[in-house]
């Protein structure tokens, strides 16, 4: 069955410090994956995703098709960055598509 | 000003009565959504319609119903029947369901659903 896992429930790191939230998926398809954010009494918004190979607000993430992990990472926190992050997956049931999600992580950036 | 709106905010219901959430879009989006948010669960996909009059369950739809008699609209009924209702809503809307796999999905500001 399709799945998105976020081992992590909550990740907390110093301003400055790396940061690495984890993401792993289950699906036989090619997959399409990304990240979205939702900051504190905002709406849930994307971040980035894997086909634009980009980087938004100083964050990265490269799908590692042999071990299935889109892994979000940033070099530098910075308090700002302290959101829920979910990894995201669209996949194709048949004719359907649909966008499942996993459980989230809450990153809180301390100063 | 186009973009996804929910409403209303919050919204309270006696148990076993049945509550509508409304959800509009004006992107002119053919794909509509609806996902549950509970703390620690993420976000569960409850229906999702790719186009006017058709909709699909998905993972979580016992004890829920929608409709889409028009493009920008997909509202959501809580029934009786769902055990759990007290949660937090969300809507969201992409460009196209199928075919467009890479797309933004747009989120509404979500509805608090409270059971008394």
């Amino acid at each position: 069955a399709q799945r998105v896992t976020q081992p992590e429930k909550l990740l907390s790191v110093f301003k400055g410090a790396p940061v690495e939230l984890k993401c792993n998926y289950s699906y036989s398809g090619s997959p399409e994956l990304f990240w979205y954010v939702q900051y504190s009494r905002q709406r849930l918004q994307l971040l980035l995703r894997h086909i634009s190979r980009e980087s938004i607000k100083g964050f990265t993430a490269d799908l590692n098709k042999g071990e299935t992990s889109f892994h979000l990472k940033k070099p530098f926190a910075q308090e700002e960055d302290s959101a829920m992050y979910y990894c995201a997956l669209w996949y194709s049931g048949g004719s359907n598509y649909k966008l499942t999600f996993g459980k989230g992580t809450l990153l809180t950036v301390n100063p | 000003d186009g973009g996804i709106t929910q409403s209303p905010k919050y919204l309270f219901r006696k148990e076993g009565q049945n509550v509508t959430l409304s959800c509009e879009q004006n992107l002119n989006h053919d794909a509509m959504y609806w996902y549950r948010q509970d703390p620690g669960q993420g976000l569960r996909l409850i229906y999702y319609s790719q186009i006017v009059n058709d909709f699909q369950k998905g993972d979580i739809a016992e004890g829920y119903s929608v409709s889409r008699e028009k493009k920008e609209s997909f509202p959501l009924t809580v029934t009786s029947a769902q055990k759990n209702p007290t949660a937090f809503y969300l809507c969201a809307s992409s460009i196209e369901g199928q075919g467009f796999m890479n797309t933004e999905a747009f989120f509404g500001q979500g509805t608090r659903l409270t059971v008394v």
